[in-house]
């Protein structure tokens, strides 16, 4: 089975400042199955980036996704006031899904 | 706008079965452009994907859980359901329902705000 490591477990930064979160897979992903989600406390994840790179719908566009190899980032250009919360990244394959543990992103 | 919701006891006891139903508001769960699915999350954060309903074909199961789960639709109710056998404490945790969509990925597009079950005597 596919696992995901999502590093650091914690990201701790100030307000403008730039978040690097980072989604390793355990072994190379066919195609580019692999998503981004935002949790905030007490709400559901939401989708913000699909197949890598894609921006899903209001999505801003400090966010973008990225990949090389095995390796996928998730980056937020700025962070703003809302943008502190908990990130996973998910990939599919052969029917399954599997979500990365998160990173956590406070503020500083 | 498409809305998901959650519904069911938030309390079970151990060895019982967790039954838990989701409704779609918004849009159909006939749809040969998505699926529906079951995650829940542990109260130390952690994500697992549960099981997906599809518009044909058999419902997939995560193998953890396989033996257990049954994830079944009502179409004239438009919602799908989720049954969890002999249920333990390890089972408590919030339990999401989700829109699925096949783009130029998989993922989950619209979720529900999920339900907390806890499985205690």
């Amino acid at each position: 089975d596919i696992v995901l490591t999502q590093s650091p477990d914690t990201l701790s930064l100030s307000l403008g400042e730039r978040a690097t979160l980072s989604c390793r897979a355990s072994q190379s992903l066919i195609g580019s199955y692999l998503a981004w989600y935002q949790q905030k406390p007490g709400q559901a994840p939401r989708l913000l980036i699909y197949a890598a790179s894609s921006r899903a719908t209001d999505t801003p566009d400090r966010f973008s996704g990225s990949v090389s190899g095995t390796d996928f980032t998730l980056t937020i250009s700025r962070l703003e006031p809302e943008d502190y919360a908990v990130y996973y990244c998910q990939h599919y394959f052969k029917s399954r899904f599997t979500f990365g543990p998160g990173t956590r992103v406070d503020i500083k | 706008q498409l809305h998901l919701q959650e519904s069911g006891p938030g309390l079970v006891k151990p060895s019982e079965t967790l039954s838990l139903n989701c409704s779609v508001s918004g849009g159909s769960i006939v749809s040969g452009n998505h699926f529906w699915g079951w995650i829940r999350q542990s109260p130390g954060r952690q994500l697992e994907w549960i099981g997906t309903l599809y518009y044909t074909g058999p419902s997939n199961y995560n193998p953890s859980l396989k033996s257990r789960v049954t994830i079944s639709r009502d179409v004239s109710r438009n919602h799908f359901s989720l049954e969890l056998t002999s249920v333990t404490a390890a089972d408590t945790a919030a339990y999401y329902c989700a829109r699925g969509t096949y783009s130029d990925s998989v993922e989950f597009d619209v979720w529900g705000q999920g339900t907390l079950v806890t499985v205690s005597s």
